[in-house]
C-alpha cells in the first residue's frame, strides 16, 4: 500500500493550493479515503473524506472552503484549499480509511504527508 | 477542542506499564461506537496501533492492548520500552458529526 501526496508548499493568506495523492497497491474503488492534518504544536485533525460512492464530508472548521474528490481512473484522491488561512498550516497527510466493525472509519494506511504554510 | 479528552502527558521507565485514558460523550464511545488508537514520532507518518477497541493490526507489538467501557477507553502499554516514546490519539466516529468523527488531544508518553 502505498499513498504519496504532493502539492503542499508556502501560500499567502487567503490563497489556495490543489494537493493530490497517488495510490498504489490496493483496490481503491473498494476504499474510503481522507485527508487528515498534523498543525505545528497541535494534534490530528481529520479535515475531509470520501466515500467509495463518491459522497464526501467534511470537519466543522473546514467550513466549506476545501473539497475533496478522487479519480477511480487514475487512482488519485485531491483536496483543493481555498481562502487559506494561518491556521491552516499543517502537515497534511492522505490515508486510507477502513470501516469499523460497527459505525464509523478509521485509518489504517497513511502517507508521509505534505507541509502546507500560509 | 479536540472531540475526545486524553492526559496531555505520561510516562514511565522502561519495563513499567503506562495507562493512557480517552474519554467521550454519549454521542461517540459512549454510543457504543469504537475506538482506534495511533501513534505518532516525529518525522514519520503515524501509524495505526489498535482499530476497534482491542485489536491489533499485523506488526504490532503485543505490549500495546486496548479496551473500551461505557464512554471511555484505554491504551495500555504494557514493557514500555525506549522506542515507545512517541505521541498517542484516539479516534471515534461521533453522531454530531459524521462516521469519521474526531481524535483526542493526543498524549506524550515519556520514557524516562
Amino acid at each position: 500500500v502505498q499513498l504519496l501526496e504532493s502539492g503542499g508548499g508556502l501560500v499567502p493568506t487567503g490563497g489556495s493550493l490543489r494537493l493530490s495523492c497517488a495510490v498504489s497497491g490496493f483496490r481503491f474503488d473498494r476504499h474510503a479515503m481522507s485527508w487528515v492534518r498534523l498543525a505545528p504544536g497541535k494534534g490530528l485533525q481529520w479535515v475531509s473524506g470520501v466515500n467509495a460512492r463518491n459522497r464526501a464530508a467534511e470537519a466543522e472548521f473546514v467550513r466549506g472552503r476545501f473539497t475533496v474528490s478522487r479519480d477511480e481512473a487514475k487512482n488519485m484522491v485531491y483536496l483543493q484549499l481555498n481562502s487559506l488561512g494561518v491556521d491552516d498550516t499543517a502537515v497534511y497527510h492522505c490515508v486510507r480509511d477502513r470501516e469499523s466493525r460497527g459505525y464509523g472509519y478509521y485509518f489504517d494506511a497513511w502517507g508521509q504527508g505534505t507541509l502546507v504554510t500560509v | 477542542q479536540s472531540l475526545l479528552t486524553q492526559p496531555p502527558s505520561v510516562s514511565g521507565a522502561p519495563g513499567q506499564t503506562v495507562t493512557i485514558s480517552c474519554t467521550g460523550t454519549d454521542s461517540n464511545i459512549g454510543a457504543s461506537f469504537d475506538v482506534h488508537w495511533y501513534q505518532y514520532l516525529p518525522g514519520t507518518a503515524p501509524r495505526l496501533l489498535i482499530y476497534d477497541n482491542n485489536n491489533r493490526p499485523s506488526g504490532v507489538p503485543d505490549r500495546f492492548s486496548g479496551s473500551k467501557s461505557g464512554a471511555s477507553a484505554s491504551l495500555v502499554i504494557a514493557g514500555l520500552q525506549a522506542e515507545d516514546e512517541a505521541d498517542y490519539y484516539c479516534q471515534s466516529a461521533d453522531n454530531n458529526l459524521n462516521a469519521w468523527g474526531g481524535f483526542g488531544g493526543g498524549t506524550k508518553v515519556t520514557v524516562l
